[in-house]
C-alpha cells in the first residue's frame, strides 16, 4: 500500500544547480499537487494538475516547473535553485470527485 | 499574505486540558478541512465541513464551520499526548481545484 511516494527524501543543492523531484501515486487519482512548507506559513501551493498532460499554477509558482506525462507521476523541477527555495516539498493527490488530499512523506531540500 | 490565518501558532498544554484552535479568513469557502501532521510525515485528513454552522465530532475533537463559511474552529477536550502535532486547516473555494492551507498550529501536550 504505497499511496503517494516522493523521491528523493533529502537533497542539498548549490545555488544555480537544477534538480527534479518525483511524485508517484498508485491510487489512480486524477488530481495531483505540489506544495512547499515553511515554518509559520503552512502549506503553499506551487503547481497542480487535473489530469495527464495538464498543469496549472498555484499560489507560488515562480522558479518552478512541472510536468504530468503519465497519470501516476507528477514531476517538480527547479531550473536554477536559489536559497529561498530551501523548504520541505509535499506532493498530494486526490480523486476527481473526492475532497480528501493524500500526501507523500515530503522531500527536504536545502539550497546553499 | 496567507488566505487562512490560524491562531495560536504554538500551543503547549498539560494532559487533560481543553484547547481551541481558530482558522480565520475574509474569504468564503465551499468547504473547510482540518488535517493533522506529525514530524517527518505528510498531513492526514481529520474532517471536512461543508455547511455554514456545521458541527462535527470525532471522539474528543469538535470541529465547527462558521455560519458565513469564512472561519472554523477545532476544540479538543481532555488533550492527550497523542494529540501532539501540527494542525492545519484548508479551504476550498466553490468546488475549485485549489486547496488553500492555513498557517498551522503546533500543539504539544505534556504528559
Amino acid at each position: 500500500n504505497a499511496g503517494v511516494t516522493q523521491t528523493p527524501k533529502f537533497r542539498v543543492l548549490k545555488t544555480g544547480q537544477s534538480m527534479t523531484l518525483l511524485c508517484a501515486q498508485d491510487m489512480n487519482h486524477e488530481y495531483m499537487y505540489w506544495y512547499r512548507q515553511d515554518p509559520g506559513m503552512g502549506l503553499r501551493l506551487i503547481h497542480y494538475s487535473v489530469g495527464e498532460g495538464t498543469t496549472a499554477k498555484g499560489e507560488v509558482p515562480d522558479g518552478y516547473n512541472v510536468s504530468r506525462l503519465k497519470k501516476q507521476n507528477f514531476l517538480l523541477g527547479l531550473e536554477s535553485a536559489a536559497p529561498s527555495q530551501t523548504s520541505v516539498y509535499f506532493c498530494a493527490s486526490r480523486e476527481y470527485r473526492a475532497g480528501e488530499l493524500f500526501f507523500g512523506e515530503g522531500s527536504r531540500l536545502t539550497v546553499l | 499574505t496567507q488566505l487562512l490565518e490560524q491562531s495560536p501558532q504554538f500551543l503547549s498544554i498539560q494532559e487533560g486540558e481543553n484547547l481551541t484552535v481558530y482558522c480565520n479568513s475574509s474569504s468564503v469557502f465551499s468547504s473547510l478541512q482540518w488535517y493533522r501532521q506529525e514530524p517527518g510525515e505528510g498531513p492526514v485528513l481529520l474532517v471536512t465541513v461543508v455547511t455554514g454552522g456545521e458541527v462535527k465530532k470525532l471522539k474528543r475533537l469538535t470541529f465547527q464551520f462558521g455560519d458565513a463559511r469564512k472561519d472554523s474552529s477545532l476544540h479538543i477536550t481532555a488533550a492527550q499526548p497523542g494529540d501532539t502535532g501540527l494542525y492545519l486547516c484548508a479551504g476550498r473555494k466553490n468546488t475549485g481545484n485549489q486547496f488553500y492551507f492555513g498557517t498551522g498550529t503546533s500543539l504539544t501536550v505534556i504528559p
